[in-house]
């Protein structure tokens, strides 16, 4: 079973293109976070949050409790943005972790 | 800006034998994680530990893994008796009371 599901899978865009990257869980949480896995494996953590919106920079982080979605924005994407993006639950200290979102920006 | 560090950062093994993979989290954190990476696969957790004891833990952190703080800086992950199917990226964590985590680079275990 897929506590988490994230989408689309793979996603190409020009670079310049505003992204979104759909997550959506199954069970109640008290955090969910956003990670970005590097071509090289190494990953860094976006946003953590628990509810209403976050911004750091071209990044925007929306989480909805009541409905069990969330979004990753990416303004004004570059291809420096490529990488995949992983979203992770947090129900008490377990984590689920969605397959993640392989994004692509073309110069 | 402080890191997490992860040593050694590929191991090669011979199934059967022991492994014990090293993290060194960032000094001030108080929660600290291990989680795997299959090839091709999704990240997949293996435990928290927070307080000198493990405060959860995954289905896939079974009596063939144990995790340890031995000196207050190190933080490791034993696996005993490897099998083929343990060969994955493992990445250490570390994070404050309702703070994002941070990861080191990983060590990729490859089991022969």
């Amino acid at each position: 079973k897929n506590e988490v599901e994230q989408s689309p899978q793979n996603l190409t865009a020009q670079e310049g293109e505003f992204i979104t990257i759909n997550c959506s869980y199954s069970v109640g949480i008290s955090a969910l976070h956003w990670l970005q896995q590097h071509p090289g494996g190494g990953i860094v953590s976006l946003f953590m949050l628990s509810s209403g919106k976050k911004k750091h920079g071209r990044l925007i982080a929306t989480i909805n409790i009541q409905e069990k979605h969330s979004s990753l924005h990416i303004t004004a994407s570059h291809p420096r943005d490529s990488a995949v993006y992983i979203c992770a639950v947090r129900p008490g200290n377990q984590f689920y972790f969605g397959t993640g979102t392989s994004l692509t920006v073309i110069p | 800006e402080p890191e997490v560090t992860q040593t050694p950062s590929h191991q090669v093994t011979q199934m059967g034998q022991e492994v014990i993979l090293r993290c060194v989290p960032i000094s001030n954190h108080l929660y600290f994680y291990w989680y795997r990476q299959i090839l091709g696969q999704k990240v997949e957790f293996l435990v928290s530990f927070y307080n000198n004891e493990i405060s959860e833990k995954s289905e896939i952190f079974d009596d063939q893994f144990s995790v340890e703080r031995p000196d207050g800086s190190n933080f490791t992950l034993k696996i005993r008796s490897t099998k083929l199917e343990d060969s994955a990226m493992y990445f250490c964590a570390s994070g404050g009371p309702n703070q994002p985590q941070h990861f080191g680079d990983g060590t990729r275990l490859s089991i022969l």
